[in-house]
């Protein structure tokens, strides 16, 4: 597995305003995921951030609301941008860690946000 | 195009009796199977995978799934329940290791005391 640390953990944010959460793993990666968990519901795929591409995003996802940076195999960041209550959620960074038979993915603990 | 589906939002069940979470896929093509735990104001765990091979897996905390190809199934089960396996449980999906992870809406288990 890979230890995946995660900042903010839990923030409140007013709305309008913009956030970035950064991640950190233990150890070069080459495929890291960032979810989003809505309150109540299921993980949903926001975009896949492999370093060497840019990141490339799900439906109903783009880069102008979430941009990603990837500058090295150990770290990401995911911004939310001009955020509304709707963006109340836990979003999740994961990774598949080098040697991860059948690319199992790992999640970080989250950053839960809170949008007022 | 990939899904899965886990019919029951809740599974409630007496410490020490055995549990079954349910969780049925569709896939185009030979399927890689996860469970992941989430417990309160956590992140997700990951428990146990099927890649190929043997078509019961086990896992972490004494969770095992089984595989059944002709009903497209792989649910999770224990074969004693304890308090502090109360939590979310999610079922995943893949076609490949570098395709994408489709995760099914999630049960809750409650074991109760």
């Amino acid at each position: 597995s890979a230890v995946i640390s995660q900042k903010p953990s839990r923030d409140i944010c007013q709305r309008g305003t913009s956030l970035t959460i950064q991640c950190q793993v233990d150890s070069q990666v080459t495929m890291m995921f960032w979810y989003r968990q809505q309150p109540g519901q299921s993980l949903t795929l926001i975009a896949t951030a492999n370093q060497g591409s840019e990141a490339t995003y799900e439906s109903g996802f783009v880069i102008d609301k979430f941009p990603i940076s990837r500058p090295n195999l150990t770290f990401s960041t995911l911004t939310v941008s001009n955020m509304s209550p709707e963006d109340s959620s836990i979003y999740l960074c994961s990774v598949v860690p080098p040697l991860s038979s059948g690319n199992t993915i790992y999640f970080g603990e989250g950053s839960w946000l809170t949008v007022v | 195009a990939q899904s899965v589906a886990q019919p029951e939002d809740q599974v409630n069940v007496a410490e020490g009796n055995p549990l079954t979470v349910k969780c049925t896929y569709s896939v185009s093509g030979n399927p890689y199977l996860f469970w992941y735990v989430q417990y309160p104001n956590r992140g997700l765990q990951f428990l146990l995978k099927y890649i190929t091979g043997d078509n019961l897996v086990k896992g972490s905390y004494g969770f095992e799934a089984e595989f059944n190809k002709s009903q497209t199934s792989f649910h999770l089960k224990k074969p004693s329940a304890l308090v502090s396996d109360s939590a979310l449980y999610f079922c995943a999906v893949k076609i490949s290791g570098y395709s994408t992870l489709t995760f099914g809406k999630g049960t809750m288990l409650l074991v109760s005391p």
